[in-house]
């Protein structure tokens, strides 16, 4: 089965860029998908289709994918952005979906 | 606007089956796949399986021999059910629709703890 890795944990200072990495055998040749995730509530999608953002998700949140890497990027960081953000693709070998470990982004 | 609510029990014992329902509001469940996601305390999370609006299924091998997911689309419903569950289980639950690959709408989430 199709495996994706995420570091757990990312810490960055407000105003500054945060990256959280996504690995997986030629990742680049998927589509990749970010969900944020606060305490208490249920995912939300903030970048579909490696770098498209869902109406109402700020500019600051951006995507990239290639190779063996995707990559989430938070710009201008801010406190509220202090959350867990998953990785996700469809495997169509398998027609499954796919989660990557998760990421906890702290907020310095 | 679409929206989904998960509802079941809270409570199931080890051994039994614990059997939640989605409901659909805001849009046709006639057309999508409908899935469940799931995510133990303080864990990641873990994609269950899906119902197509015609009925087919697909499921996460680690889970298949045990879950059963089935639609009624005159209720705007679909359902999960899984078997022999034990403490491992205990997560809180949600469903989700799925447009291309990707999850766009989700329900709030059910706890659901397996215990005696």
């Amino acid at each position: 089965s199709y495996v994706l890795t995420q570091p757990p944990s990312v810490s960055v200072a407000p105003g500054q860029t945060a990256r959280i990495t996504c690995g997986g055998n030629n990742i680049g040749s998927k589509s990749v998908h970010w969900y944020q995730q606060k305490p208490g509530q249920a995912p939300v999608l903030v970048v579909y289709d490696d770098s498209d953002r869902p109406s109402g998700i700020l500019e600051r949140f951006s995507g990239s994918n290639s190779g063996n890497t995707a990559t989430l990027t938070i710009s201008r960081v801010e406190a509220g952005d202090e959350a867990d953000y998953y990785c996700q693709v469809w495997d169509s070998s398998t027609d499954h979906g796919v989660f990557g470990g998760g990421t906890k982004l702290t907020v310095l | 606007q679409v929206q989904l609510q998960e509802s079941g029990p809270g409570l199931v014992k080890p051994s039994e089956t614990l059997s939640l329902t989605c409901t659909v509001s805001g849009g046709s469940i006639s057309s999508y796949y409908w899935n469940w996601i799931r995510q133990p305390p303080g864990k990641g999370l873990e994609w269950i399986g899906y119902i197509s609006y015609s009925g087919s299924t697909n499921y996460n091998p680690s889970l298949k021999s045990r879950v059963t997911i089935s639609v009624d689309t005159s209720k705007s419903q679909f359902s999960l059910k899984l078997s022999s569950v034990t403490a491992a289980d205990t997560a809180v639950y949600y469903c989700a629709r799925i447009g291309t690959t990707y999850f766009d709408y989700w329900g709030q989430g059910t706890l659901v703890t397996v215990s005696s």
